[in-house]
């Protein structure tokens, strides 16, 4: 069973880069079942994705969000990581990162089962 | 983009009711569609993939159907841990989009 936590800074000011971490626990980021994601929810708005990688390093990002994210993996660590630059007050919310179930041999479309609790961060100076 | 239109954005229920929220996708998605429960300061919960499959633990009352472009979930015999707001999505193409959610609220 996967076990997901971010931490990171809560208060990140105007036209700095937010930047958060997600650590895997119950089993390896290398594995090649997962892809690890990054999804956020703005105080009182609905769920957005905002990107997903695979343990191999390859990415996929939302185009709203105009090729200001970067996710990138750890494996020493175990952990993925987020950064957003040229943050505004737009990008306030909660961020959770996710697992995405991917079966290999299948291959189907991953899809989410694992999510950690979520930490709001707060844009402003 | 894929748009994720759901409804009814809000609904009132009593414990013992059964509810259905529906979802409906810009452009046939497949059975490439889940479902989660959000709940305050609970990590989401993942409760469908594949449109009908249910997550490992998650009790039946919970059911999806449907596939293309409309889905639906359904919940039966609320219990109070279920007055939560849930979310469809797609997954059959990036980028991932999720539904405008459905807050389901004690009567």
């Amino acid at each position: 069973q996967l076990q997901l936590q971010e931490s990171g800074p809560r208060l990140v000011k105007p036209s700095e880069t937010l930047s958060l971490t997600c650590t895997v626990s119950g089993g390896a980021i290398s594995s090649s079942n997962y892809y690890w994601a990054w999804i956020r929810q703005p105080p009182g708005k609905g769920l957005e994705w905002i990107g997903s990688i695979y343990y191999s390093g390859s990415t996929y990002d939302n185009p709203s969000l105009k090729s200001r994210v970067t996710i990138s993996v750890d494996t020493s660590k175990n952990q993925f990581s987020l950064k957003l630059n040229s943050v505004t007050a737009a990008d306030t919310a909660v961020y959770f990162c996710a697992g995405q179930y991917y079966d290999l041999w299948r291959g189907y479309p991953p899809y989410f089962d694992y999510w950690g609790q979520g930490t709001l961060v707060t844009v402003s100076s | 983009d894929i748009q994720m239109t759901q409804s009814p954005s809000s609904l009132s229920a009593s414990v013992g009711d059964r509810v259905t929220i529906t979802c409906r996708a810009s452009q046939g998605v497949g059975n490439y569609v889940a479902w989660f429960q959000l709940s305050p300061g609970k990590a989401p919960k993942s409760l469908i993939y594949a449109a009908s499959i249910l997550q490992g633990g998650v009790p039946s009352k919970f059911s999806g159907s449907g596939s293309g472009t409309d889905f639906t979930l359904t919940i039966s015999s609320l219990q109070p841990e279920d007055f939560a707001t849930y979310y469809c999505q797609q997954y059959n193409s990036y980028p991932l989009t999720f539904g405008g959610g459905t807050k389901v609220e004690i009567k």
